[in-house]
């Protein structure tokens, strides 16, 4: 059973800029969770798709957006990026909405913000 | 003061050795507590997780919890040098993940 796949990996980015990251979940899961990890602040949770709909939310400013697509795969944009955008982007799957007892997560994508 | 408190080490023993990992947390209401660990350059893992208070073995791993107290414990008997990886640990509350900043953790051959 394939895992997670985050594209891409690595990912340089300027300032002002925007970009899209991407997260195939295990076959079968229907809900994707993306976290942001930093040295500073560890991993933090931005939000929970399940099933197209963007169940919770974590305490990010509206710059960062995602969406899920009828296959769960989703996709998470981050518009107008700044160097503190800087980070891991990791994404988790899960068969169960929300409890995520039991996600399972990407490798992630590195983005650095210049 | 973050929900979920670890001290981020490096911790560093022997093969062999007993690990202790302990995390502290603030809020009540979590339920569902979890160990992940993390090589560098991959995504977390679970490892292990437990509802409420009580212990948890898995083969060389404990996990322990005392709501009691706040206080969240990973045991690693006989360590391995493979065992070298950050482990965070985690509590659940309305359908978050909130993790602690990791420990790294290093078993000296």
């Amino acid at each position: 059973k394939a895992g997670v796949t985050q594209t891409p990996r690595y990912l340089i980015k300027t300032r002002g800029q925007q970009v899209t990251l991407s997260c195939s979940p295990i076959s079968g899961h229907r809900s994707v969770s993306w976290y942001q990890q930093t040295p500073g602040q560890g991993l933090q949770f931005l939000f929970e798709y399940f099933s197209e709909t963007q169940r919770n939310k974590g305490n990010f400013p509206g710059r960062f957006s995602g969406r899920q697509f009828s296959n769960s795969r989703s996709e998470m944009n981050v518009s107008t990026l700044e160097l503190g955008d800087s980070a891991l982007y990791l994404c988790a799957s899960s068969s169960l909405q929300g409890t995520n007892t039991e996600a399972f997560f990407g490798q992630g994508t590195r983005l650095t913000v210049v | 003061q973050k929900e979920v408190e670890q001290d981020p080490g490096p911790l560093s023993v022997p093969e062999g050795a007993i690990v202790s990992l302990n995390c502290t947390y603030s809020n009540s209401a979590f339920q569902y507590f979890m160990w992940y660990r993390q090589y560098s350059r991959k995504g977390p893992e679970l490892l292990m997780y437990t509802y409420s208070s009580g212990n948890k073995e898995d083969g060389r791993f404990t996990a322990q919890v005392d709501k009691s107290s706040k206080y969240i414990s990973l045991f690693i008997r006989d360590s391995q040098p493979s065992d070298s990886a950050t482990y965070l640990c985690a509590a659940n509350r309305d359908d978050k993940i909130i993790f602690g900043k990791g420990t790294r953790l290093h078993i000296l051959p």
